[in-house]
């Protein structure tokens, strides 16, 4: 069983581009979720999706934004990138039914320069 | 608001040295207590799920136990293979998971 997948893994960009990082998430799981992933602050909720939904947010500028697909996969875009942005995108898949355990994917490290 | 806290920040153990990591935890209406193990630039992996207090789980040198307040993850005669940040996480029904900052374990050979 193919397990999470996010692309790119790594990527260079510089301050005031975007960015969209993607997720294909495990077969027959319909939530996908987002967390960036830094060393001062841990895993921080960016938002989850079902069934092409946005079911929660968390507490992240307009600059970032989600939407998903009717396969389940999802897209995560980030404006005007900041150099606070630089962190490990982490995606994660699970069936949605808001006790199960979350599958994560091996993350889109992006630096900002 | 609901709160996650881990100690130790981190840890250092001797091979064989057995230990525990905390997890305390502040959630209004808790769905679900996890542990997971994260290796150095890859994502989270999944080890034990808890939902009611008292639960206990097992998988190889590791268990977890629940209480109304706490979780612990306790390592038993660990191996240097063990040494990883470990994470803890709970939600309470809103589609969001709060993560600790995590214990990075370090077992020395």
């Amino acid at each position: 069983k193919a397990g999470v997948t996010q692309t790119p893994r790594y990527l260079i960009k510089t301050r005031g581009q975007q960015v969209t990082l993607s997720c294909s998430p495990i077969s027959g799981h319909r939530s996908v979720s987002w967390y960036q992933q830094t060393p001062g602050q841990g895993l921080q909720f960016l938002f989850e999706y079902f069934s092409e939904t946005q079911r929660n947010k968390g507490n992240f500028p307009g600059r970032f934004s989600g939407r998903q697909f009717s396969n389940s996969r999802s897209e995560m875009n980030v404006s005007t990138l900041e150099l606070g942005d630089s962190a490990l995108y982490l995606c994660a898949s699970s069936l949605g039914d808001n006790t199960g355990e979350l599958f994560f994917g091996e993350g889109s490290r992006l630096t900002v320069l | 608001e609901d709160q996650v806290t881990q100690s130790p920040e981190a840890l250092r153990l001797q091979e064989g040295e057995s230990s525990s990591l905390n997890c305390s935890y502040t959630v209004s209406g808790l769905r679900g207590l996890f542990w997971y193990r994260q290796d150095p630039g890859k994502g989270p992996e999944f080890l034990f799920t808890l939902y009611s207090a008292g639960e206990e789980k097992e998988k190889e040198r590791l268990k977890a136990t629940l209480t109304k307040k706490e979780s612990f993850l306790h390592i038993t005669a660990p191996k240097p293979e063990d040494s990883a940040t470990y994470l803890c996480a709970t939600t309470s029904g809103t589609y969001k998971y709060i993560f600790g900052t995590g214990t990075r374990l370090k077992v020395l050979a």
